[in-house]
């Protein structure tokens, strides 16, 4: 049974391009959130997508984005890059209640 | 963003000591979860709680939903070397606005010498 996937593992932009994640959910699961996790920090929400809505928002600013396909994965994008937004991403899935799996996340620089 | 108060930030401890860590927050929450990160890993699941004063174990995991819903802990019984990692605990609140997302601490980071 595959955990929660992301894809690329690392990735190097600069500032002002953009960028996009991607994540499929553990088998079963319907429901994806996205995390942003700072050197040193606990993981952040950023959002939460479910039935292909985006179901609750964490405090981001718009140039954070996000889409859930009908198969559950999901892409988050993120525009106009900032040095700020270099972070590892972290992709969890659930089904029902709080547990949330996670995957092993995307490592993003921007020079 | 909120965060927790967890603690301690990190500890040194000896092979087959025990250990605890603890979470504290000023709002109530109704469920906690307890996360392990390797380094350059995603954080996996160790324990989950969903009613106040619940104790639960994982094998040599221990934890414990607050009866204010306000705090948790973790215990980890005769620590091996593979317990090295961050902890992070984390909370989800009531149903309605916000109830969606898991709020983190900033983590424990265990280190077990041999």
């Amino acid at each position: 049974d595959a955990g929660v996937t992301q894809s690329p593992t690392h990735l190097i932009k600069t500032r002002g391009q953009q960028v996009t994640l991607r994540c499929s959910p553990k088998s079963g699961h319907d429901t994806v959130s996205w995390y942003q996790q700072a050197l040193g920090q606990g993981p952040q929400f950023i959002f939460q997508y479910y039935e292909e809505e985006e179901r609750q928002r964490g405090n981001f600013p718009d140039r954070f984005s996000g889409h859930q396909f009908p198969n559950y994965s999901s892409e988050l994008n993120v525009n106009a890059l900032l040095l700020g937004d270099s972070a590892l991403y972290l992709c969890a899935s659930s089904k029902e209640g709080a547990e949330q799996f996670f995957g092993p996340g995307t490592r993003l620089t921007v020079l | 963003g909120q965060q927790l108060n967890q603690s301690p930030q990190s500890m040194f401890i000896q092979e087959g000591e025990d250990v605890s860590m603890n979470c504290t927050s000023s709002s109530i929450f109704n469920t906690w979860l307890w996360y392990k990160q390797d380094p350059g890993e995603g954080p996996v699941l160790l324990i989950a709680l969903y009613k106040a004063g619940e104790l639960t174990s994982n094998g040599r995991l221990t934890a414990q939903f607050g009866i204010t819903r306000k705090d948790s802990f973790l215990n980890i019984s005769a620590s091996i070397p593979s317990d090295v990692g961050i902890y992070f605990c984390a909370g989800q609140p009531p149903l309605g606005a916000g109830s969606y997302q898991l709020t983190f601490g900033k983590g424990t980071k265990l280190s077990v010498i041999p």
